[in-house]
């Protein structure tokens, strides 16, 4: 059992650069969500989804999209780099239901120059 | 104001203490609550979810308070491998899996 499998690990994008942050789960839950995580900020969600074909803005969202065609996989897309994209960023899954988290990837480690 | 607001810490504790972590939140219609530990560059993963009559689990016990909007994490007899932050987490003012994590609390516990 994977859980939630992120890639690529470890990503330098140049200033402009457009780029898809890969998501995948196999537990079959339906919630998705981003994140990002930044020295002394704690993390801050970026998008979520609730299901196939169900997505909304989170916190911070400006300069990602996301799009989720099947419940396995929300791949994230930054569209034009920015050095302030310099982040972790994990994505999450879970069942719905008040007591249930989320289960986090293992995070991709973005630099953006 | 933070949603969800920790004392960022460190806690530096010996080994067999006893630790305490506060966390307060600001959405009282909030219906879920959670610990989570983080290891240093490693994701979060979820320690112990806060039931409203407080629940244990080994060493761990959570207890919540909804008229304070305040949430505790009892560590007893720390071992080393505690070592970690510990994130405070609280559903978001709109929904359930909206999830707002708090800054963290870093744990070191010393030999």
């Amino acid at each position: 059992n994977a859980g939630v499998t992120q890639t690529p690990k470890f990503q330098v994008l140049k200033t402009g650069q457009s780029m898809t942050l890969q998501c995948a789960q196999d537990m079959n839950h339906e919630y998705m969500s981003w994140y990002r995580q930044d020295p002394g900020m704690g993390l801050r969600l970026i998008h979520y989804s609730v299901g196939a074909g169900i997505t909304d803005q989170g916190e911070v969202p400006n300069g990602y999209n996301v799009s989720r065609s099947t419940t396995e996989d929300f791949p994230l897309r930054l569209l034009s780099a920015a050095p302030s994209q310099t982040s972790v960023y994990f994505c999450a899954s879970s069942n719905p239901g008040v007591n249930y988290g989320y289960t986090f990837g293992s995070g991709t480690r973005l630099t953006v120059v | 104001r933070k949603e969800v607001e920790q004392d960022p810490g460190p806690f530096n504790v010996p080994e067999g203490a006893t630790v305490a972590f506060n966390c307060t939140y600001s959405n009282s219609a909030s219906q879920s609550f959670f610990w989570y530990r983080q290891d240093c560059r490693k994701e979060p993963k979820l320690l112990m979810s806060v039931y409203s009559s407080g629940n244990e689990d080994g060493r761990f016990t959570a207890q919540l308070n909804r008229a304070s909007q305040y949430i505790s994490l009892l560590i007893r007899d720390s071992k080393l491998s505690d070592s970690a932050t510990y994130l405070c987490v609280v559903n978001g003012m709109d929904s359930s899996y909206k999830l707002i994590f708090g800054s963290g609390t870093r744990l070191l516990v010393r030999p």
